[in-house]
């Protein structure tokens, strides 16, 4: 079964300072991975995803996230956060077979401070 | 083109009530799929339809029961509500193409049973 693991609850950071998101993953083939964000009374937007190919993914917004297969890892990062970033960030794995499934971690609440 | 929409935005019932929530698939999609969001949680897969029928199912009862309609809307249906059903409930919709396809959600029905 997938499963995808993010440990940090929350996180505070500067405006400006660099941002990183951990996400780890579990799933026995290769997995598409995505990053969702959704602001308070919100759906989700989609980030970026990766699918195959190149390891270090281009997303919107200034966001990039880098898969590594060693680690089971799919770490959301940004070079400077801006205030409008503050938001709750979801990073999942999904999978074929026999229809699509999404699986979602738990999220990670980030807070930006001036 | 139209995004995913749903209906209505905000829902208060009592428990032991039937509720129906709306999802309006954007163009050209042929897969649904319902998701719960608990307060502080990531969203947890309910069941996916494609070509209305159901073809997968997350660990939900059968009291969360569904429907797709020949023009890819579809609704959440869930009897005798209970207290554990306040959630924002999201749909997705996707091109089921034999290869993965990225998922595309509404804005949510926010749920409160009383």
């Amino acid at each position: 079964a997938q499963s995808v693991t993010q440990p940090d609850i929350h996180i505070t950071v500067s405006e400006g300072a660099s941002l990183e998101l951990r996400c780890n993953y579990s799933y026995g083939a290769t997995p598409y991975l995505f990053w969702y964000v959704q602001s308070p009374g919100q759906g989700l937007q989609l980030l970026l995803k990766y699918f195959s190919g190149d390891t270090l993914v281009q997303g919107i917004k200034g966001f990039e996230a880098e898969f590594k297969r060693s680690q089971s890892s799919f770490n959301l990062r940004k070079p400077s956060v801006h205030w409008s970033d503050a938001a709750e960030y979801f990073c999942a794995v999904g999978a074929l077979g026999g229809y699509q499934k999404v699986t979602f971690g738990t999220g990670t609440k980030l807070q930006v401070i001036p | 083109e139209t995004g995913v929409t749903q209906s209505p935005t905000h829902l208060i019932k009592t428990r032991g009530q039937q509720v129906t929530l709306r999802c309006s698939s954007q163009s050209g999609h042929n897969t649904v799929s319902w998701y719960q969001q608990a307060l502080g949680q990531g969203p947890q897969f309910i069941f996916q339809y494609y070509r209305e029928e159901e073809n997968g199912r997350g660990n939900f009862p059968p009291r969360f029961s569904g429907l797709q309609f020949p023009n890819y809307s579809s609704e959440l249906n869930v009897n005798a509500l209970e207290l554990d059903d306040s959630a924002l409930y999201l749909c997705a919709s996707s091109l089921a193409s034999g290869e993965y396809n990225e998922q595309f959600f509404g804005p949510g029905t926010r749920l409160t049973v009383l």
